[in-house]
């Protein structure tokens, strides 16, 4: 079975510092993958998504960024982090193939930037 | 454009009393629908899918959802909710022409009292 992991869990870190979230995916091959954010209070936004080894599209401006150095890790990163960036960040992944595919969510990551 | 609605922020129920969350979407395209739920502090877990067919659908924890493209709705439903019911919801739609990048509602906040 597919199974997907992403960590820290959580993490407290000051304005200015970087940042890096890391997701791998299991039990699959060619997934798309996806970074979300849930602000509090707030619904989940897409942050950015992938659909190959070194493909990455952004779905909003901000100071993230993010990788994919291999088929089944994608990793969020920052080279200098804001307040605004705390938020629960969501790694997920579809099947390659069928639109409409079920997105599958890791546990999240808490950020607090101090 | 796009977007997801979901009417009712809060919801408190009693325990044994029948519940529906209210859903609505306006998309272009043929949508496919989704619930998820978040429990305090996790990831999202898929309850049910529309994707095609019989617009009643059935999923885990005995919730079912009904899609009516005549009032672009996709409520879910519970007949009796247990305490281990309160969570946030989410609706997600998406479409043949986005793949795999849903648009999620803001949530609604499901408290069941005793």
């Amino acid at each position: 079975s597919q199974t997907i992991h992403q960590w820290p869990a959580t993490l407290v870190q000051p304005v200015g510092s970087p940042l890096s979230l890391e997701c791998t995916v299991e039990g699959t091959s060619n997934p798309n993958l996806y970074w979300y954010r849930q602000a509090a209070g707030r619904g989940l936004q897409l942050l950015f998504y992938s659909v190959g080894i070194g493909q990455i599209s952004s779905e909003v401006p901000q100071n993230l960024s993010a990788s994919r150095p291999q088929d089944r890790q994608f990793i969020l990163s920052s080279k200098k982090l804001l307040l605004s960036d705390s938020g629960f960040y969501l790694c997920a992944w579809s099947a390659r193939g069928l639109p409409g595919n079920t997105i599958y969510f890791g546990e999240g990551s808490w950020l607090t930037v101090v | 454009a796009q977007s997801v609605t979901q009417p009712d922020i809060h919801i408190t129920v009693s325990e044994g009393a029948s519940l529906e969350l209210r859903c609505n979407y306006s998309y272009g395209a043929t949508p496919y629908l989704f619930w998820y739920v978040q429990s305090p502090g996790q990831g999202l877990q898929l309850l049910l899918k529309y994707f095609s067919g019989d617009t009643l659908v059935q999923g885990i924890k005995g919730f079912e959802a009904e899609f009516k493209r005549s009032q672009s709705s996709f409520n879910l439903r519970k007949p009796s909710v247990h305490w281990s019911d309160a969570a946030e919801y989410f609706c997600a739609v998406g479409s043949t022409d986005s793949w795999g990048k849903l648009q999620f509602g803001a949530g609604t906040q499901v408290v069941v009292t005793p």
